[in-house]
């Protein structure tokens, strides 16, 4: 089974703090993502890369950078943390851009922003 | 830009029941849709796909296809509890992106 891993599980931050949250996939593979999930709003991507070194933007980036050091890690950074980035969020891997392969989603991480 | 709307909201079924969620999509170029499973507090996980017009069927799980009339649904027969979860749709967004647009979601409840 792929494997997604994000930390940290939960995070309770400050409004106008730096927040990061991280993933790390050990699928080899060349497609990451971050989602949110909030009530009534399914998951929406925020940001998405094909490889190390790549990121693009999703359909909400605003508030939000990320980072793709590596094939294995990607991070979500969320400059000046505001009151409405409260919610959970999903990282995923995909082997290519087809959109015919799974998407294996980590187990999210849980940021209240205070 | 894709939408993509998913109906009802929310379902409550008898266990044994024969339950159907629904999907409509607004790109007519889309190849590619999925539905995906997330029991509560877990991660979404990947439960069907399907790539062309039709159906396709796997255990108690139907996937029906419409392309021309942008609406795809699933179907679970004998419904069971452990079935209880949020249902998402999802469609390909653009060519060779790699992006899945996704639905708000569908709460499916089934009691015993």
């Amino acid at each position: 089974e792929a494997a997604v891993t994000q930390s940290p599980r939960n995070k309770v931050a400050v409004t106008g703090g730096k927040v990061t949250l991280s993933c790390n996939q050990t699928n080899n593979h060349n497609n990451m993502y971050w989602y949110r999930q909030d009530t009534g709003h399914g998951l929406r991507l925020i940001h998405y890369s094909y490889g190390a070194g790549s990121t693009e933007k999703g359909d909400i980036p605003d508030g939000y950078k990320a980072s793709r050091p590596s094939q294995e890690n990607f991070s979500l950074i969320l400059e000046l943390a505001t009151p409405s980035q409260t919610s959970v969020y999903f990282c995923a891997s995909g082997r290519d851009r087809t959109s015919a392969e799974t998407l294996y989603f980590g187990s999210g991480t849980r940021l209240t922003v205070l | 830009q894709q939408n993509v709307q998913q109906s009802p909201e929310s379902l409550i079924v008898p266990e044994g029941a024969r339950t159907s969620l629904n999907c409509t999509f607004s790109d007519s170029a889309s190849q590619y849709f999925w539905w995906y499973r997330q029991h509560s507090g877990k991660a979404p996980k990947a439960l069907m796909s399907i790539f062309s017009n039709g159906e396709k069927e796997e255990g108690r799980f139907t996937i029906h296809l419409n392309k021309a009339s942008l609406h795809f649904s699933l179907h679970i027969r004998d419904s069971q509890p452990s079935d209880s979860a949020l249902y998402l749709c999802a469609v390909n967004t653009g060519a060779n992106t790699g992006k899945l647009t996704f639905g708000h979601g569908t709460i499916l409840r089934v009691h015993p």
